[in-house]
């Protein structure tokens, strides 16, 4: 089975610090992606990754940034952490091999900021 | 961009049947959908290509219109373990492997 890991299930920061969002996925996809999920808006794309080093902005990128160094991890960086990225974040993984590029969730990372 | 699913929520007696849709202002290669239930995350039901075909995967099964640019996701005597929230997905083209995903449609189910 797949499996999609993230560094945290619950998080707290405060305005203005910089906080890391880790996914790490166990089977060799090339695909990885960051969602953010509000009541109301669905799963918005933030950032993905088609390869090692190799970023694309979603459709919400502002305020974000990430970083994929390695081919298994993704990381979601906020720069300066303000109240409106209080969230719930997703990282999925994907691969075009697997016939239906279907996407595996991990469990979420629900990020408040004071 | 976005996909636009309709109904935004339904409530249903267990045993009813529901249908989700899911319609785009733009030319579709394939439809994903997904299923999340409360507290945990997204997981993948089906995938339709291009070219009209229905899927089914329990009593669960979908259609898509290609030339209406629209899928429609149908649940038949529905149960209890279907109670959830439901995202359409949607790719532009052959290998995008973007997906951009509906605002979700919340069904209950009533025992």
């Amino acid at each position: 089975d797949v499996k999609v890991t993230q560094s945290s299930r619950y998080l707290v920061k405060r305005t203005g610090e910089k906080v890391f969002l880790e996914c790490v996925q166990d089977m060799d996809h090339e695909n990885m992606f960051w969602y953010r999920q509000d009541p109301g808006l669905g799963l918005r794309l933030i950032y993905f990754s088609y390869d090692v080093k190799m970023k694309e902005k979603g459709d919400i990128p502002e305020g974000y940034s990430v970083s994929r160094e390695k081919k298994e991890r993704f990381s979601l960086i906020l720069e300066s952490a303000s109240t409106n990225q209080t969230s719930m974040y997703l990282c999925a993984s994907s691969s075009p091999k697997t016939g239906g590029n279907e996407q595996f969730f991990g469990p979420g990372t629900r990020l408040t900021v004071l | 961009q976005q996909p636009v699913q309709s109904p935004q929520a339904v409530i249903l007696r267990e045993g009813e049947d529901a249908v989700i849709n899911c319609s785009s202002s733009k030319a579709l290669y394939s439809v994903h959908w997904y299923r999340q239930k409360h507290g945990e995350a997204p997981v993948f039901l089906m995938i339709l290509l291009k070219g009209g075909e229905q899927k089914g995967h329990e009593k669960i099964s979908a259609s898509f219109n290609e030339k209406k640019q629209q899928s429609s996701l149908y649940l038949t005597a529905s149960q209890l373990s279907y109670s959830g929230t439901y995202f359409c997905g949607t790719e532009i083209k052959n290998r995008d492997d973007k997906i951009i995903f509906g605002k979700g449609t919340r069904l209950h189910i009533l025992p």
